[in-house]
């Protein structure tokens, strides 16, 4: 019944380490989303797609990479790991074309780097 | 660029009372919404606001949303514990398909 997941839940890995993070969501959604949200509770987009295609690539660094096989999948892989890069990571998923566009959430992945 | 400003950022009050969260933006939409976020847990969204003059309820809250003044108000009635939480507003931008966000409202409700 879960409407988007997301694994893992918890993240705890070394400096210079690569990990990815998976996302699916079975609402039917054309639009998937990857947020930061940092230890102050600021929410940032990161990257987002519609239909696979990336629509919203916002300036963070290139060790992120997303991808998208399929509507219903977006996962994020991180290279070269930092402690910057410590924080929440929440997918989500809308329904851009509908016109309401109501984001729905993942339950987060807290990633820690030691 | 659009700014999304939420005020307060904390605020602590009693069981019973009334309050409002306020959220400004800076230029030109007609979408906000409103999600709640407990501790350590994910974002739950609470109202969709899509044209001026939008009125919302679900128990003691209420949100509207005046798209002249870029502003959308949550008032929360005879608050209960249960309600404490951060809660963030979010405008959609059509040029990028975006939501900007609010910085969120700590809400603390003492018994």
């Amino acid at each position: 019944d879960t409407a988007v997941s997301q694994t893992p839940k918890y993240l705890v890995t070394q400096m210079g380490n690569d990990k990815s993070i998976k996302c699916e969501q079975n609402l039917g959604h054309d639009t998937m989303y990857w947020y930061k949200q940092d230890s102050k509770k600021f929410l940032k987009i990161m990257f987002s797609y519609n239909n696979k295609e990336l629509i919203i690539n916002e300036t963070v660094p290139n060790r992120f990479s997303p991808k998208s096989p399929d509507k219903a999948h977006l996962n994020l892989h991180i290279n070269s790991l930092e402690l910057g890069d410590s924080a929440v990571y929440f997918c989500a998923s809308s329904w851009l074309a509908g016109g309401k566009n109501e984001q729905f959430f993942g339950p987060g992945t807290r990633l820690t780097v030691l | 660029e659009l700014k999304v400003e939420q005020n307060p950022l904390f605020l602590s009050m009693q069981e019973g009372k009334n309050y409002t969260i306020y959220c400004n933006y800076s230029t030109t939409s007609d979408r906000l919404y409103w999600y709640r976020q407990d501790p350590g847990k994910s974002l739950e969204s609470l109202f969709v606001l899509l044209s001026n003059g939008a009125v919302k309820q679900e128990g003691r809250l209420m949100a509207s949303l005046d798209t002249k003044a870029r502003l959308s108000t949550l008032h929360i009635t005879a608050a209960v514990h249960d309600l404490s939480a951060t809660y963030f507003c979010a405008v959609f931008m059509d040029s990028n398909y975006q939501l900007i966000w609010g910085a969120g409202t700590k809400l603390i409700i003492k018994p």
